[in-house]
């Protein structure tokens, strides 16, 4: 079956570590990106892609890293550097459809710092 | 810059009932619109998407939305809820060159009561 899958699906840190959250996609999408979401915020755009070995900053990449050396797979680093990395992410890849993109989104990683 | 506004953050409503989820975007031109449905501890499913022609919308599950340009408004609708809609609805829509980022609104938390 096609889809994006995100892993781990819980992932849990001490302060002050980095920790990567993996991305893969086998939809043969050439954008993805990460958002961030927050109880009563939406998602907020952290980073996205939209060919390989290019990438954008979102509106809040502070504190993120991200790379992409596979058009399958967009891994996103939280680093030490951010100050509130406890949320959700969420993945999620692109298609064209002539006018706009279609975004398919994957299950998530819910992250907690302590 | 493009925003979207949900304007409410929860909706209770009765098994059967009608629903409305309401959205306003702002921008100076034109627009790609988009609903998602949120169950929880989950990624974002797509609902219903407008990019041009009609501007009654149909999605899956009996959800439909009525894009209106003059009130800057894409309001989703269903005439009859199941308990099993209880989800967070996101408003979306899409912004940059070719379209190819979201900006969500902040998201309705949809209850069913039996």
């Amino acid at each position: 079956d096609g889809g994006i899958t995100q892993s781990p699906k819980y992932l849990f840190r001490k302060e002050g570590q980095n920790v990567t959250l993996s991305c893969e996609q086998n939809l043969n999408h050439d954008a993805m990106y990460w958002y961030r979401q927050d109880p009563g915020q939406g998602l907020r755009l952290i980073y996205y892609s939209q060919i390989v070995n290019d990438f954008q900053k979102g509106d809040i990449a502070e504190g993120y890293s991200v790379s992409r050396e596979k058009k399958e797979s967009f891994p996103l680093t939280v680093t030490s550097a951010q100050k509130n990395p406890t949320a959700f992410y969420l993945c999620a890849s692109s298609i064209f459809l002539g006018s706009s993109y279609e975004q398919y989104f994957g299950p998530g990683t819910r992250l907690t710092v302590t | 810059a493009q925003s979207v506004t949900q304007l409410d953050s929860q909706v209770p409503v009765f098994e059967e009932a009608p629903v409305e989820l309401r959205c306003n975007y702002s921008s100076s031109v034109s627009v790609y619109l988009f609903w998602y449905v949120q169950y929880p501890n989950q990624g974002l499913q797509l609902l219903l998407k407008y990019l041009s022609g009609s501007t009654l919308v149909k999605g899956i599950n009996g959800f439909e939305a009525e894009f209106n340009k003059s009130q800057t408004s894409f309001h989703l609708r269903k005439p009859s809820v199941h308990i099993s809609d209880t989800a967070e609805y996101f408003c979306a829509v899409s912004v940059g060159q070719g379209a190819q980022k979201l900006v969500f609104g902040q998201g309705t938390r949809l209850t069913i009561n039996p």
